[in-house]
């Protein structure tokens, strides 16, 4: 089955500086992949995703990129917040195989 | 519109006690899952439905039972639970795997 994993585990930037999240997956079948943020006591939230049709995808401070080649994709945050601190989740899925999630990585958004 | 619902969001539960954690959904999706998340492990798949009717075992399906009578309900049955079983455990919905999942708020389980 998929196997994803991610990088780093903590990640600590300042305020404004760019932080960047790398996933690896295994499965070449894989065809989408999401990004998920979650905070203290709740549920992941979806932030942004790919498919494999597309190299990158921006939506405003964050950006996400894939290299299918390489199996490899990366979320791009730029200009960090305070509010950004939280645990980012990749995933990795296609139609016929569930979902597969990384370890997550703690990011500290320092002011 | 409530999205996915969870209950209880507490729970503790006594070595070989039974238990149901709810979950409903009131997107008129078709896919629903049970994820349980542990402390450096990601989340985790235990069982998932891809409708009413249908359902299937993910990555960690011992010790526990789903059923899917309705498209809205996807409630997740602990058998006989162990210390193990304490964790955060989490349901989701999407139209379908290649989707965006909707998760709820999440239960979290003690088992003593």
């Amino acid at each position: 089955g998929e196997n994803v994993e991610q990088h780093p585990s903590t990640l600590s930037v300042q305020e404004g500086d760019s932080a960047v999240i790398k996933c690896t997956y295994s499965d070449s079948a894989s065809n989408y992949f999401p990004w998920y943020k979650q905070e203290l006591g709740k549920g992941p939230q979806l932030i942004i995703d790919i498919r494999s049709n597309v190299g990158e995808k921006k939506d405003q401070r964050i950006a996400v990129t894939l290299n299918k080649t390489a199996k490899h994709f990366s979320l791009h945050i730029t200009e960090t917040q305070p509010e950004d601190s939280a645990v980012y989740f990749c995933a990795a899925s296609n139609r016929n195989n569930d979902m597969r999630f990384g370890a997550g990585t703690r990011l500290t958004v320092k002011p | 519109n409530a999205g996915v619902t969870q209950t209880p969001k507490f729970q503790v539960l006594k070595t070989g006690q039974s238990m149901t954690l709810q979950c409903a959904q009131d997107m008129n999706h078709e896919y629903m899952s049970w994820y349980r998340q542990d402390p450096g492990m990601g989340l985790r798949l235990i069982h998932y439905s891809v409708g009413a009717g249908i359902t299937d075992q993910g990555e960690v399906p011992n010790g526990y039972n789903v059923s899917r009578s309705t498209t809205e309900d996807f409630p997740l049955r602990l058998l006989s639970a162990a210390p193990s079983q304490t964790s955060v455990y989490f349901c989701a919905s999407s139209y379908d795997r290649e989707f965006g999942y909707t998760f709820g708020s999440g239960t979290r389980l003690t088992v003593v």
